[in-house]
Formats: C-alpha cells, structure tokens, sequence
C-alpha cells in the first residue's frame, strides 16, 4: 500500500522568510515518482513538479527548491523569501509504476504568507 | 477550451436525491480520474479510467457511488441517494496514462447535500 504524510496542517510565516514543507512516503515499488500541486484560493490544483524514484537529484525552480532523500523516504520543498502569492494549500503525492495508477495525495499543507 | 472542463461548478440537493457530475478531459488523454475533496481534508481518490481498460474502482465509497466514461471521453460520477456526508468538491483530472505524467485538474463541482 501506499501512503503520502504531510505532518504540517498549517504553516503561518511573515513574507521574506524561508519556509519547508515536509513529505514522508511509503511504498513496496522500486519505481514511483512523486509530484507536488498547489492549490491556491481559486481552487484548481496546479502541478509544480515531479522527481522520479531513480533520480535524487535535488532541483532548484526559482524560490522553489525541493530535497528528494531516498533513504529517509522524504521529499521536502522549500520556498525561499516567500511571497504573499505563496500562500495555498501544498499536495505531495505518489504514483508507483505499478498497481494502481492514481495519484496518491498527501492531507495538504496550508501556507499563509503574511505580509 | 484546453483544459479539464467540470459541470456543474457548484450543486446543491436534497438527501436523498441522485446527481450526476460531468467530466469532459483534455483531448487525447486517454487516463480520467475522479478524486473527492471535504472541507479543508486531502484527495481522496473515486475511481480511474484508462483507455479501454476496466476501470479501477477501489477508492468509490459505497454503492451508491458510479461512474462511467462514454467513448473514452465524457465521464460522470453518479451519486445516488446523496447523503449530507456527500457534500465535498469532486474533481476531475486527466492525463496521458503515464505514471510519470502530471495530472490536469478540473475547477471541482462543489456539491452541497441539504
């Protein structure tokens, strides 16, 4: 089975200051890819990235940047000098490559960006 | 348009009263998702449609819930005898049945039981 945790309900941080949002995963296949969306007020969710299991490199968009470590089953993304356009809900999720194919999502993180 | 198209975006029903939620995908994408969200809560996953293949049904919640893809395109999520733990927004997402592939989700019909 499964399973995405995401152990922050909810982060409040004043704009300008850095902020990591946590992702644990569980899952028996060797091959998986795991994504994040944001979902902000408007309510459609908006891809941002995906890390295949076979890939550790880290990756850096902008202030985005996101921490793949296999060995601790984490992918954590960080946004740097947050902005008040940061503030939404943040979804990791996992896909095996085999099984089921949905997406499994994690329960959100709301993000609050202070001005 | 180019994306995932949901109707209706918003319903409201009586318990007891069946509703039906509509889905048209992006064109070409051959995989059609159905997740549910509650109030302030994750996706939870309904049900997968790929190609021509049996749907994956694991996720839908009782008998009450179906849903169907005509054509391998146009999908509804059929709830039947809504209940007021019902109320949730249903998304909709498609995508081009590879794993690795991003999921494109529809604005959600949010559907309120009375």
């Amino acid at each position: 089975a499964q399973k995405v945790t995401q152990a922050q309900t909810e982060i409040s941080v004043v704009e300008k200051e850095d902020v990591t949002l946590d992702c644990v995963y569980e899952t028996r296949d060797t091959t998986y890819y795991l994504f994040w969306y944001k979902q902000p007020p408007s309510g459609e969710l908006v891809f941002l990235i995906r890390r295949n299991s076979f890939d550790e490199q880290n990756e850096i968009s902008g202030r985005y940047s996101w921490n793949f470590q296999k060995s601790t089953s984490s992918f954590n993304f960080t946004i740097t000098a947050s902005q008040v356009v940061d503030s939404a809900v943040y979804f990791c999720a996992l896909c095996s490559d085999t099984g089921r194919r949905a997406l499994t999502f994690g329960s959100g993180t709301r993000l609050q960006v202070q001005p | 348009g180019a994306g995932v198209s949901q109707s209706p975006s918003n319903k409201v029903t009586e318990k007891g009263k069946d509703v039906e939620l509509r889905c048209d995908p992006i064109s070409g994408h051959t995989a059609l998702y159905w997740y549910r969200q509650s109030l302030g809560q994750g996706l939870e996953f309904l049900i997968y449609f790929q190609g021509n293949s049996a749907p994956d049904k694991s996720g839908l919640p009782s008998d009450r819930f179906s849903a169907e893809r005509t054509g391998g395109s146009v999908s509804t999520l059929t709830i039947q005898r809504t209940q007021q733990e019902d109320s949730a927004v249903y998304l909709c997402a498609s995508s081009l049945a590879r794993p690795e592939l991003p999921l494109h989700f529809g604005n959600g019909t949010r559907l309120t039981v009375t």
